[in-house]
């Protein structure tokens, strides 16, 4: 399988800290992109990082991306409750996308 | 617009019965179209890509089957549903290959076989 791998599988943080979620993927990419999922809704796109970029930011949202251990993190900074929502990571090969299994955030207000 | 319109928004079915779900989409035209199936609980699992009119490519083995009549319809269906056929659906579209190919999704379709 082509899938990406996301742990921790399940984070709860206390609303204001960090949170802190990888992915691990398997094959070469062209880019790797995060997306977040409503509980029962579908997937918005957060970012996307090329695979000759090795960090991006978007507001509260940081992502790291290592080629060379095919892994890729995003961070994000001084939670809110808001923040509550499962996120993906994802890799694009030829026309198909492959995600990862997920990592589900709880923040706590 | 990147709207995507999925229908029905949830779905109950027997065992060995048939399934059509529709998606439609708003927009640039000649779009990739893909079909996902999420478990409860779980990651998605690609089903289904289309890159143009009656271009269907399947990732997995299974009693689903996909067309694309139209430019901007994606059809999912199964001549006889199965108990693991249950799941979240999710259609979605890209603007093609490069750098900033992202995916727009559906608002999904929740299936479950009884």
């Amino acid at each position: 399988s082509q899938q990406g791998e996301e742990d921790p599988q399940a984070l709860s943080i206390q609303e204001g800290e960090n949170a802190t979620m990888n992915c691990s993927y398997k094959t070469s990419i062209n880019n790797l992109q995060w997306y977040r999922q409503n509980s029962g809704r579908g997937l918005v796109h957060l970012i996307l990082i090329r695979s000759n970029e090795r960090e991006k930011h978007s507001g509260r949202l940081r992502v790291t991306l290592d080629t060379s251990k095919k892994s890729s993190s995003l961070l994000i900074t001084a939670s809110r409750a808001a923040d509550t929502a499962s996120y993906f990571c994802a890799t694009d090969f030829g026309n198909q996308f492959y995600f990862g299994t997920g990592t589900s955030l709880t923040v706590i207000p | 617009s990147q709207t995507i319109h999925q229908w029905p928004a949830t779905l109950v079915q027997p065992v060995g019965s048939p399934l059509s779900l529709e998606c439609t989409v708003e927009g640039t035209s000649n779009p990739n179209l893909y079909w996902y199936r999420q478990a409860a609980g779980r990651g998605l699992q690609l089903l289904f890509y289309s890159v143009g009119i009656g271009q269907i490519s399947s990732e997995v083995p299974q009693n689903l089957s996909a067309s694309r009549p139209q430019d901007r319809q994606f059809i999912l269906s199964s001549k006889k549903l199965l108990l693991s056929d249950s799941g979240f659906y999710l259609c979605a579209r890209s603007l093609g290959g490069g750098s900033y190919n992202e995916q727009f999704f559906g608002p999904g379709t929740r299936l479950t076989v009884l």
